[in-house]
């Protein structure tokens, strides 16, 4: 089993819709949560982060943490073309560093106008 | 410029050869990461300094790879004797050490595109 692991894709909403990208993760010692977006070609950027349980909002976008199921989502309101990437999950355990990120496999969302 | 850079952007070596990439973080930085992303993967975490201390390596990270940061500025990172299963983007990210530690921010670099023929 990965350690984090993402849904299948690729994700292909229309725009304006809402895109949903799910992950889960395997350690309960994690303590961080993080959703990047890679365009291709292009380095990881950081678009939220998320280490209590419940929803974070920012702007268009919903992160949702529940510990207990080992789950953490990712909610992207009325989806543009511009949000066509990569999405990458990551968690830390924390402790000595937490930038040591774990990162799930990525899923590909397509944007489609 | 302010962000982090890497250098170079692309590298072809033949098998067998050694190479080397550097980074170059943000100046205020005082955390270096190195991590390797394969096509249709996520990156992977190699290792990471805080200052000029190299503070974790992963398992990931054989003997073929070291990495140094001298004088807690830029790091670089070789690969000796490359093989074809090196070929990957080699990225590197910085982040300042922050008091609230659970939102350590990594700002990454464009990575090294490594190709080992």
């Amino acid at each position: 089993q990965k350690e984090v692991e993402q849904n299948s894709g690729p994700l292909s909403v229309p725009e304006g819709a809402i895109a949903s990208l799910n992950c889960t993760y395997s350690d309960r010692g994690s303590q961080s949560f993080f959703w990047y977006r890679q365009y291709s070609g292009k380095s990881p950027e950081l678009i939220m982060f998320i280490y209590s349980n419940g929803d974070k909002e920012d702007g268009r976008f919903t992160a949702q943490l529940n510990k207990a199921s080992q789950y953490v989502s990712l909610l992207i309101r009325d989806s543009q073309p511009s949000d066509s990437a990569t999405y990458l999950c990551a968690v830390t355990a924390g402790g000595t560093s937490y930038g040591k990120l774990t990162f799930g496999q990525g899923t590909i969302l397509t944007v489609h106008p | 410029d302010t962000g982090v850079s890497q250098n170079p952007r692309h590298k072809i070596t033949k098998r067998g050869q050694n190479v080397t990439f550097r980074c170059d973080p943000i100046s205020e930085h005082n955390r270096l990461y190195w991590y390797r992303q394969t096509l249709g993967q996520g990156p992977e975490f190699l290792t990471y300094f805080q200052n000029e201390a190299q503070l974790e390596k992963s398992r990931l990270l054989s003997d073929r790879f070291s990495a140094e940061r001298p004088k807690g500025s830029f790091s670089t990172l070789e690969i000796q004797r490359t093989e074809q299963g090196d070929s990957a983007m080699y990225l590197c990210a910085s982040s300042s050490r922050v008091p609230i530690a659970t939102n350590e921010k990594l700002f990454f670099g464009s990575g090294t595109q490594l190709s080992v023929l």
